[in-house]
């Protein structure tokens, strides 16, 4: 079966501007969950989708946020973009229980000028 | 809140074993994972513990001690296509919801 879609692959913005990456996730898992990760930084926990709810979310400022569609696709969106945006930005997708582990897209490569 | 510790870098020899260590705090321990991360690649999943002991899973062990917050991952046979970032994951209950926090990572190089 297909595995996590992630789009773009890469993008360049200048700050300021606003971005919105997009993810699709495995057929039939329901839980989206967004990391960034930087090289000084790991993988940092941005937030989680379930059902098109957001169950979670990590220390990132509002100017973070993300939506959940009913066919399990999310989105993520940063406004007023700042170079210390640029990053790797990771989806991951599980079927949402206990003990499942989650897969990961291939990511967004966002910088920021 | 989570404070998640492994070594930063690690060199090991091609056919050797190799443990990394990853030691962590957290008030709802509700599992921890090991992910595998090669240069510019998506992180895949390694192994999941929940419960005290060992999990061996093909040339890769995983272990864990909730008393002692810490979990190992052994690396067995190691091959040149072992190099990579390993990545330790704690998931917590917090407030009501699960979140799961990720270590830095431990980038391991193996040499021939």
């Amino acid at each position: 079966k297909a595995g996590v879609t992630q789009t773009p692959r890469y993008l360049i913005k200048t700050r300021g501007q606003q971005v919105t990456l997009s993810c699709s996730p495995i057929s039939g898992h329901r839980s989206v969950s967004w990391y960034q990760q930087t090289p000084g930084q790991g993988l940092q926990f941005l937030f989680e989708y379930f059902s098109e709810t957001q169950r979670n979310k990590g220390n990132f400022p509002g100017r973070f946020s993300g939506r959940q569609f009913s066919n399990s696709r999310s989105e993520m969106n940063v406004s007023t973009l700042e170079l210390g945006d640029s990053a790797l930005y990771l989806c991951a997708s599980s079927l949402g229980g206990p003990n499942t582990e989650a897969f990961f897209g291939q990511g967004t490569r966002l910088t920021v000028v | 809140g989570q404070n998640i510790d492994q070594p930063t870098e690690m060199t090991a020899t091609e056919g050797a074993i190799v443990q990394i260590n990853c030691t962590y705090q957290t008030s709802g321990f509700n599992g921890l994972f090991w992910y595998q991360q090669h240069a510019g690649e998506a992180p895949t999943f390694l192994s999941y513990n929940v419960l005290d002991g060992l999990e061996e899973k093909g040339r890769f062990s995983s272990f864990l001690s909730r008393s002692k917050g810490y979990s190992y991952l052994l690396l067995k046979e190691l091959q040149m296509k072992d190099s990579a970032s390993y990545l330790c994951a704690v998931r917590e209950d917090s407030g009501g919801y699960q979140k799961v926090t990720f270590g830095i990572g431990t980038k391991l190089q193996v040499i021939p």
